[in-house]
């Protein structure tokens, strides 16, 4: 167990719809990364946030969005979404921002849209 | 450009032998990280071992060593001894520091045989 949790484990939805993927870090840990895994497109960062700011910004479409709460937990927003959508989302945390520090992955969520 | 190849897409080993998974690297920055994460069938993404660029000597944790050559950029990870619990996708993963998210590899489906 990482100590990261992500809710839920599973969500099946249709195309158009919006999604909410939610992310509690390890305690103590002021970062928080968002990464897509696809079949095609392998492991891919969409967006971190440290500490309540976004901090850097990967391959995340302008559907997606997210944010980080004063709690440190934070959720992904999945809107207009596509069957391309359909992804293992991880999030990750990290006590520090820029150390070389390993980062802890959630379970994950496996979104199918059909 | 690719930061992080993986060139095994899948790979088998007997039962108690060991193991070698490749991964090559590229940067241009002398400061950086490189991580090896599991991926059993069930999804999560297990942390094994971080490997800095400074440091001296080769990593090990338990069972998993990681086999740094820095003029060739190659980061390989050993598994000694593997059992049939290893059988899982394994990713090798760069962090620069100018960059904070992980960059992965591809993986290399790891398939240990009784």
């Amino acid at each position: 167990d990482s100590g990261v949790t992500q809710t839920p484990k599973h969500l099946i939805t249709a195309t158009g719809q919006r999604v909410t993927l939610r992310c509690s870090p390890r305690s103590g840990d002021l970062s928080v990364y968002w990464y897509q895994q696809s079949l095609d497109q392998g492991l891919q960062f969409l967006i971190q946030y440290y500490n309540g700011e976004e901090r850097a910004k990967g391959n995340i479409l302008e559907r997606f969005s997210a944010q980080q709460f004063p709690d440190l937990h934070s959720e992904l927003n999945l809107s207009s979404l596509e069957l391309g959508d359909s992804a293992l989302y991880f999030c990750a945390s990290s006590p520090q921002q820029l150390a070389h520090n390993e980062q802890f992955f959630g379970p994950g969520t496996r979104l199918t849209v059909l | 450009a690719q930061k992080i190849t993986q060139t095994q897409p899948g790979m088998f080993v007997q039962e108690k032998e060991a193991v070698t998974l490749d991964c090559t690297y590229d940067t241009s920055d002398p400061s950086y990280g490189l991580f090896w994460y599991k991926q059993p069938s069930s999804g999560e993404m297990i942390f094994l071992i971080y490997q800095g660029s400074y440091d001296q000597q080769n990593a090990t944790e338990g069972r998993y060593s990681l086999n740094f050559q820095k003029a060739r950029k190659s980061a390989n990870l050993v598994i000694s001894a593997s059992q049939l619990g290893d059988s899982a996708m394994y990713f090798c993963a760069m962090r620069e520091p100018s960059r904070t998210p992980l960059v992965f590899g591809k993986g290399t489906r790891l398939s240990v045989i009784a």
